[in-house]
């Protein structure tokens, strides 16, 4: 089945720092990728979705220069949380589908805790 | 505008027993959904989709969810409960409106007791 990976898994850093994260399609071509936030014990709150060579499309109140995104190839969607802060820690997952457009396919998800 | 209510919070049934989680959603078209399972700190996995064809969805794990129109309702049903079927479980709605982006319920929490 379609296989979706997700980079780090975990990462703890310093309050400032700036933080990647690859969510990378591994057996198909993801047209389309969507990040997600999910605080403890809530829903997923879908942050930006991003078509491949195009600008990422922002949820409202989601701050674009604070959460950069990349989709410059079919296979790989990059996010960046820029300067970050302990509020910005949280579990951050990516999924990825083709152009049929369903369904999505899930990464494992990256546990980002800031000091 | 679509949207998806997951009805119960959390559920707890004992093992061997029938699971039920509760889904209503609400779209302007017609509808593509899915039932997604979480284990504590992993992502999501597909347990099954409805993309207007049987109503009645199998999945994997034995678990299967019936689309009733009339009723706006898309419950996942189990027949025998397993230990390994404590997650959390999410509904999500989807449908063509700005581009198929997906809604997702609150989630349901489902104990399994011993």
């Amino acid at each position: 089945g379609a296989v979706v990976s997700q980079h780090p898994s975990w990462v703890i850093c310093k309050s400032g720092t700036s933080v990647k994260i690859e969510c990378r399609s591994l057996d198909f071509q993801a047209t389309t990728m969507f990040w997600y936030r999910q605080f403890p014990k809530q829903s997923l709150m879908l942050m930006a979705t991003s078509n491949e060579g195009s600008k990422a499309t922002y949820e409202q109140g989601v701050e674009k220069d604070k959460f950069l995104i990349n989709h410059a190839s079919l296979t790989l969607s990059t996010l960046t949380v820029t300067s970050a802060h302990p509020e910005d820690s949280s579990f951050y997952i990516c999924s990825a589908r083709d152009f049929r457009g369903q369904p999505q396919h899930f990464g494992d998800g990256t546990r980002l805790s800031i000091l | 505008a679509q949207s998806v209510t997951q009805l119960d919070s959390h559920v707890s049934v004992s093992e061997g027993t029938p699971v039920l989680l509760r889904c209503n959603y609400s779209s302007s078209y017609s509808p593509s959904l899915f039932w997604y399972v979480q284990h504590p700190n992993k992502g999501l996995q597909l347990l099954l989709k409805y993309t207007s064809a049987a109503t009645l969805v199998k999945g994997i794990n034995g678990f299967e969810a019936e689309f009733k129109k009339s009723e706006t309702s898309f419950h996942l049903t189990k027949p025998s409960a397993h230990m390994s079927d404590a997650a959390e479980y999410f509904c999500v709605v989807s449908d063509a409106t700005g581009g198929f982006k997906t809604i997702f319920g609150a989630g349901t929490r489902l104990f399994v007791k011993a």
